[in-house]
């Protein structure tokens, strides 16, 4: 597969368990966040997003929290399942911007 | 995704060679990217394309250029490819969604090595 992410953070988790990834952002004008999923040998993937007027947003087995104070983004993935083994971007947008940003990526394993 | 499509999947060539790597989408989208992705640093803005006549460079534009032939085509050419330009390159299409943010859609990515 490809060779992405070779240096990254890691998170090793049971199947079952509840994984937590966590993202610092550094811009104070983003206003919109984004976590995208990659698969080896895929391109990233939408999993869900969220605005800075919002704290924390629900998906099917997806939360995402926003904590601006601190300025740092979290993805939540109940009963984490093989399937979820992928490389985890979180990604920022400004207001009005048309550019986004993507951290360095966290590459999340479930152990069987 | 394939409603992105990206061609070649993988490519070698030679230091000084000119390349050309090509994206179409069914989308319909107005919107288009190119990344370069590196181990441990991310996806990195190469260029990106508002519409058919606005182009735009992004933060590594160095060394590639773009045309957008088409709203369904958006292709990078790497002029005279050198070995840092080793990477993993995506092209990414992208929407507004009703939140008011965007989107993107990734390709499935081309993987070159520049010898």
């Amino acid at each position: 597969g490809e060779s992405v992410g070779l240096h990254l953070p890691t998170l090793s988790v049971q199947e079952g368990d509840n994984s937590i990834i966590n993202c610092a952002y550094s811009n104070s004008a983003s206003d919109y966040f984004i976590w995208y999923k990659q698969e080896s040998g895929k391109g990233p993937q939408f999993i869900i997003d969220i605005r800075s007027n919002m704290d924390k947003r629900q998906g099917q087995r997806v939360t995402v929290l926003l904590n601006k104070t601190v300025k740092h983004l979290s993805l939540q993935i109940a009963a984490t399942q093989p399937g979820d083994s992928a490389v985890y971007f979180c990604a920022e947008m400004e207001a009005g911007g048309f550019k986004t940003i993507f951290g360095a990526g966290t590459r999340l394993f479930v152990k069987a | 995704d394939a409603d992105v499509t990206q061609t070649p999947r993988n490519r070698i060539t030679k230091t000084g060679k000119r390349i050309m790597l090509e994206c179409s989408q069914t989308k319909g989208h107005d919107r288009m990217y190119w990344y370069r992705q590196d181990p441990g640093l991310g996806l990195r803005l190469i260029y990106y394309s508002f519409d058919v006549k606005d182009i735009n460079k992004g933060e590594i534009s160095d060394g590639y250029s773009v045309s957008r032939q088409a709203q369904a085509k958006f292709s990078l050419s790497l002029e005279s490819a050198i070995p840092n330009q080793t990477a993993l390159y995506f092209c990414a299409t992208s929407d507004i969604r009703t939140s008011g943010g965007e989107t993107q859609y990734f390709g499935p990515g081309t993987r070159l090595l520049v010898l």
